[in-house]
């Protein structure tokens, strides 16, 4: 069956412009989450979706980083203001929930974000 | 809070020789540990968990990891590797009741011929 999508794949942009990235879940997961990759800091993760809601939003760096998802389904990741060190792959991962942390999570194949 | 430590950034390795994969973890509570692999071009894939129970899990193609709760350590073995194992290979921790993993840096997997 069709696995994670996300768009774009790559995306550049110039520094001070918004973004939006999407992700399209595994149909039936319940569960997404977004996380970034980057040559710095490596994996981390963003935010959590259950539904609708976003019961975890711990690792949203800053105030121009923002999430939502609709209809239990697509979810978009908007980045206002870009900054240069907002520069990563931005991967989205589905899983089927909400039986918690020991779900797989499958990951999409990332929007590959470059802020000049 | 949770980290994971992958103490080897890379690991050169001829095919057919036997490989480990390094991965320690810190958590005063207990945790589910992960090995998700990331070949060339191509998205992050499970490869292996540890939820509870035997302490020893196995992969489909032939990776397998001990979990040693003393040694907090989730160390990825193969036997014999491939040419086709040449990937990146990630270690993660995600806390029962918590859904987020914390991952580890990443060890790159090179095998040559």
């Amino acid at each position: 069956g069709a696995g994670v999508s996300q768009s774009p794949s790559n995306k550049v942009t110039e520094k001070g412009k918004d973004v939006e990235l999407r992700c399209d879940p595994i149909s039936g997961h319940t569960a997404l989450y977004w996380y970034r990759q980057s040559l710095g800091q490596g994996l981390e993760f963003l935010i959590y979706f259950q539904g609708n809601s976003a019961p975890d939003k711990s690792g949203l760096p800053s105030d121009r980083f923002s999430a939502e998802r609709t209809g239990g389904s697509v979810s978009t990741l908007t980045i206002q203001r870009t900054q240069q060190e907002d520069s990563a792959v931005y991967l989205c991962a589905s899983s089927l929930g909400p039986s918690g942390s020991a779900d797989t999570q499958y990951f999409g194949p990332g929007t590959r974000l470059t802020v000049l | 809070a949770q980290s994971v430590t992958q103490l080897d950034s890379q690991v050169p390795v001829f095919e057919e020789a036997p490989v480990e994969l390094r991965c320690n973890y810190s958590s005063s509570v207990s945790v589910y540990l992960f090995w998700y692999v990331q070949y060339p071009n191509q998205g992050l894939q499970l490869l292996l968990k540890y939820l509870s129970g035997s302490t020893l899990v196995e992969s489909i193609n032939g990776f397998e990891a001990e979990f040693n709760k003393s040694q907090t350590s989730f160390h990825l073995r193969k036997p014999s590797v491939h040419i086709s194992d040449t990937a990146e290979y990630f270690c993660a921790v995600s806390r029962p009741g918590f859904q987020k993993l914390v991952f580890g840096t990443g060890t790159r997997l090179l095998v040559s011929p």
